[in-house]
């Protein structure tokens, strides 16, 4: 099983900020591999899929880079609708699996 | 648009049955590999099963592998989750997802709850 380890855990930053995600495969996904948000209450919104492609209607604000083992996810200026959490997610490989999950909390 | 719309959930005992359906709408069904991936309260996403557009190709998670049953009828353009002998580990939303074109559609989702 690929497991994905996201980093860090929680990052606080204010409006305005750039945020920038980690997420770790403990083999390659060449570059099958997705971001998405998560707010509560609320089914998952696909954000980047492959890697580094957004998704239909996502803004420009938001994007994704790497391969193999290694991925970024950024947010390059904070709105305040973005504090949520932010999963990523291979479908490389059986079994499917997701990372642990970044809060993107308000500081 | 691509549209899944997830029913059948509802509160359970442990060891009691329930169906899931996923009606589907917005692309050619038949040709679409899916599965149901859940969340339990407060955790993260967890992949339960996969099923192949014909339906002859099916893949189960192993905290679910023998008490649930996957399956889609192409012509009602729908997706199932049969889940018998429930635990209150399977309390959870499960959501159906689809991946037309490359990118990955969820739907709402729906609530099951395992409780006596």
């Amino acid at each position: 099983e690929i497991v994905l380890t996201q980093s860090p855990a929680t990052l606080s930053l204010s409006p305005g900020e750039r945020a920038t995600l980690s997420c770790r495969a403990s083999q390659s996904v060449s570059s099958n591999l997705a971001w998405y948000q998560q707010k509560p209450g609320q089914a998952p919104r696909l954000l980047i899929y492959d890697a580094s492609n957004r998704a239909t209607g996502i803004p420009a604000r938001f994007s994704g880079s790497g391969s193999g083992t290694d991925f970024t996810f950024t947010i390059s200026s904070l709105e305040p609708e973005d504090f949520a959490v932010y999963y990523c997610h291979q479908r490389h490989n059986w079994p499917l699996t997701f990372g642990g999950g970044t809060q993107v909390e308000i500081k | 648009e691509v549209q899944l719309l997830e029913s059948g959930g509802g509160l359970v005992q442990p060891g009691g049955s329930l169906r899931l359906s996923c009606a589907a709408s917005g692309f050619t069904f038949s040709d679409y590999a899916m599965n149901w991936v859940r969340q339990a309260p407060g955790k993260g996403m967890e992949w339960v099963s996969h099923i192949s557009g014909s339906g002859g190709t099916r893949y189960y998670a192993d905290s679910v592998k023998g008490r649930v049953t996957i399956s889609r009828d192409n012509s009602r353009n729908t997706l199932y989750l049969q889940m018998n002998s429930l635990r209150a580990e399977d309390t959870a939303m499960y959501y159906c997802d689809v991946k037309p074109g490359g990118v990955i559609v969820w739907g709402q989702g729906t609530l099951v709850t395992v409780s006596s």
